[in-house]
């Protein structure tokens, strides 16, 4: 079945960098790939799905791309903010025609001031 | 803007004990998932529901859980009794259309004693 990795240790960066975020799989690629946001006891909340025809995708703030060959995603968050502080959630299809998703642990991004 | 509700926000239960937990998805979609997350862990997929019936489950979704979508919008997980280790946030998540983006809801916290 398919593994995700995501950087379990904590990203810490001062306000208005940029964030990037990595998310790598293991197996065959999946139809698609979504970012979640999740804050402390709390449900995830979407932010971008991007499909495995689709290099790049980006809204507001946020940029996803997805890169096939390497079996890699990179999430990225421009002009960041403390209020960008949260677990970022790489999820994908198992590309099986069933819809569950296959989640990452999350890498947890703390902006400061 | 629409969102996928849950109740109750947190339920204690004495192992052996039957609980429901219950969702309200998003009205117009047609996917209908729960999932689970046990502290510090990640988000696990145990169930998906489209057309009345069960999709796909996952291993953790033995004959001790089972689901129901009563009266054209609720949907409810039922763990028939519970142990110990079903202690976790439970996820329900809608989807309107296959392949596109599932919208979660905030979670229930089952705490069993």
């Amino acid at each position: 079945s398919q593994k995700i990795e995501q950087n379990s240790e904590a990203l810490n960066i001062q306000e208005g960098k940029t964030a990037t975020l990595t998310c790598n799989y293991t197996n065959y690629s999946p139809a698609y790939l979504q970012w979640y946001r999740q804050d402390p006891g709390r449900g995830p909340v979407f932010l971008l799905l991007i499909r495995e025809n689709e290099k790049e995708k980006r809204k507001e703030r946020l940029k996803v791309t997805f890169d096939t060959t390497l079996k890699q995603s990179l999430f990225h968050i421009t002009a960041s903010q403390p209020a960008d502080s949260a677990t970022y959630l790489c999820a994908l299809d198992e590309n099986t025609g069933f819809q569950k998703l296959v989640f990452g642990t999350g890498t947890r991004l703390l902006v400061s001031p | 803007e629409p969102e996928v509700t849950q109740t109750p926000s947190h339920q204690v239960t004495q192992m052996g004990q039957e609980v429901i937990l219950r969702c309200v998805p998003i009205s117009n979609h047609l996917y209908f998932y729960w999932y689970r997350q046990i502290l510090g862990q990640k988000v696990e997929f145990l169930v998906s529901f489209y057309n009345n019936e069960i999709s796909e489950k996952s291993e953790i979704f033995d004959d001790q859980f089972s689901v129901e979508r009563p009266d054209g919008s609720n949907f409810t997980l039922k763990i028939r009794s519970t142990k110990l280790e079903d202690s976790a946030m439970y996820f329900c998540a809608s989807q309107q259309e296959q392949d596109n983006e599932q919208f979660f809801g905030p979670g229930t916290r089952l705490t069993v004693l």
